[in-house]
This record gives structure tokens, C-alpha cells and sequence, in this order.
């Protein structure tokens, strides 16, 4: 089993509609979790951090985790064709910080 | 505040020729990163740093690859000698704590031919 699994897209949806993207992992001990966002020949940039069950919310960003079923997910609300990009999940895991390998989004005008 | 810097963006090199790429933090940054990046994929820990001591080396390929930071500010990372499956982008990052959001620089995109 991968320590932190991702769907790898591409998820499609249309300008204006919620993107809802999912991770699951493996440790049950994790304790930190983050979003990074990577556009095509970027380095990842930073969009969430999450450390405690429940929702978390940044503008049009929702990071939500549920450490009892082991995922965390991110909402992102009115989604704009700026957000096409890859989302990597990362979480602590097995003493280290542990990325997946991303989903990618594809937002249509 | 300035960016973790990481220089060269790119290079091309050969199978069997060494190269070494430099990574400066973010000021007052303890933690260093270094990332193995290969196309379609999350990124790899290669190497972490807490100050001037390794914390994980445990991904790095210790025949081909070090890395040291030797005054717990800036880092360099080589690969000597480099092979065709070495091609991809070598990220740093860096991080106030242990564990904590990290800040990733632009990246060495690496070609091996």
C-alpha cells in the first residue's frame, strides 16, 4: 500500500463549479498535512496546511481531514481556469514528510 | 522576505559526468530539504537537514550522490558519476521547523544524455 495516495486525473470541471480533490494515506500517526499547488514546470507552492479533524478554510479553499477514515481532502469553490494545475497531497508520515503524486485539474472556461 | 534561491536552473550534462547544484534557504530557515523530482510525480526526499546535521538520508543514493550543509545555512547537493535515470528536477526547500510547511525553491531541471 502507498503511504499517500492520490487520484492522478485529470479531473475536469467547468469555470465557476467546486473541485473536490482527495488523499488518502496509510500511517495512522501522521499528524501534519498540507496542499501544494504545481504548475506545469514550477516548483510546488504551499496552499494549505491542516493538523486537527474538521474543515479549514482560506478564500476559495477548503481543506478538510478526517484522521479516523485517513483522508484529507481540498475543496476549491468557483473554480477559475488559473487553478489548472497539479495538487499534491503531503503529509507526515513514517518520520518523514511524504508527498503523492498529485491530481491533476483541468478547469474549462 | 526572499525565496529559497537554488542555482543552476538547468543543466545538461553527459552519463558519467559529475554536477552539483547550490540551494540557499530562506533566512533563519533550520530545515533544509533536498527533492528528486521525476516528470509526473510527487516529489522524493533525497536528503533533509536539521541546522549543519542530517536528519534523513535514508532515499539518497549514497554511491552517486552527497550533499552537505556545512554552516547550517547554505546546502549543495552532487551527483558524481550521473546516470541517464538522474534526469529530472531537483528541488530544495527549506522550513522554520522540522516537520512544518515547507518553501520550495524554482528547482535544477537536470538532463542526462
Amino acid at each position: 500500500q502507498k503511504e499517500v495516495e492520490q487520484n492522478s486525473g485529470p479531473l475536469s470541471v467547468p469555470e465557476g463549479a467546486i473541485a473536490s480533490l482527495n488523499c488518502t494515506y496509510s500511517d495512522r500517526v501522521s499528524q501534519s498535512f498540507f496542499w501544494y499547488r504545481q504548475y506545469s514546470g514550477k516548483s510546488p507552492e504551499l496552499i494549505m496546511s491542516i493538523y486537527s479533524n474538521g474543515d479549514k478554510e482560506d478564500g476559495r479553499f477548503t481543506a478538510q481531514l478526517n484522521k479516523a477514515s485517513q483522508y484529507v481532502s481540498l475543496l476549491i469553490r468557483d473554480s477559475q481556469p488559473s487553478d489548472s494545475a497539479t495538487y499534491l497531497c503531503a503529509l507526515t508520515g513514517f518520520q518523514k514528510l511524504v508527498f503523492g503524486t498529485g491530481t491533476r485539474l483541468l478547469v474549462s472556461p | 522576505e526572499a525565496g529559497v534561491a537554488q542555482s543552476p536552473r538547468y543543466k545538461i550534462i553527459e552519463k558519467r559526468q559529475s554536477v552539483a547544484f547550490w540551494c540557499n534557504p530562506i533566512s533563519g530557515h533550520a530545515t533544509l530539504y533536498w527533492y528528486q523530482q521525476i516528470l509526473g510525480q510527487g516529489p522524493k526526499l533525497l536528503i533533509q537537514f536539521q541546522n549543519n546535521g542530517v536528519v534523513d538520508d535514508s532515499q539518497l543514493p549514497k554511491d552517486r550522490f552527497s550533499a552537505e550543509r556545512l554552516k547550517g545555512v547554505d546546502s549543495t547537493l552532487k551527483i558524481q558519476p550521473a546516470k541517464l535515470e538522474d534526469s529530472a528536477v531537483y528541488l530544495c526547500a527549506s522550513s522554520p521547523v522540522l516537520y512544518n510547511e515547507q518553501f520550495f525553491g524554482p528547482g535544477t531541471r537536470l538532463t542526462v544524455l
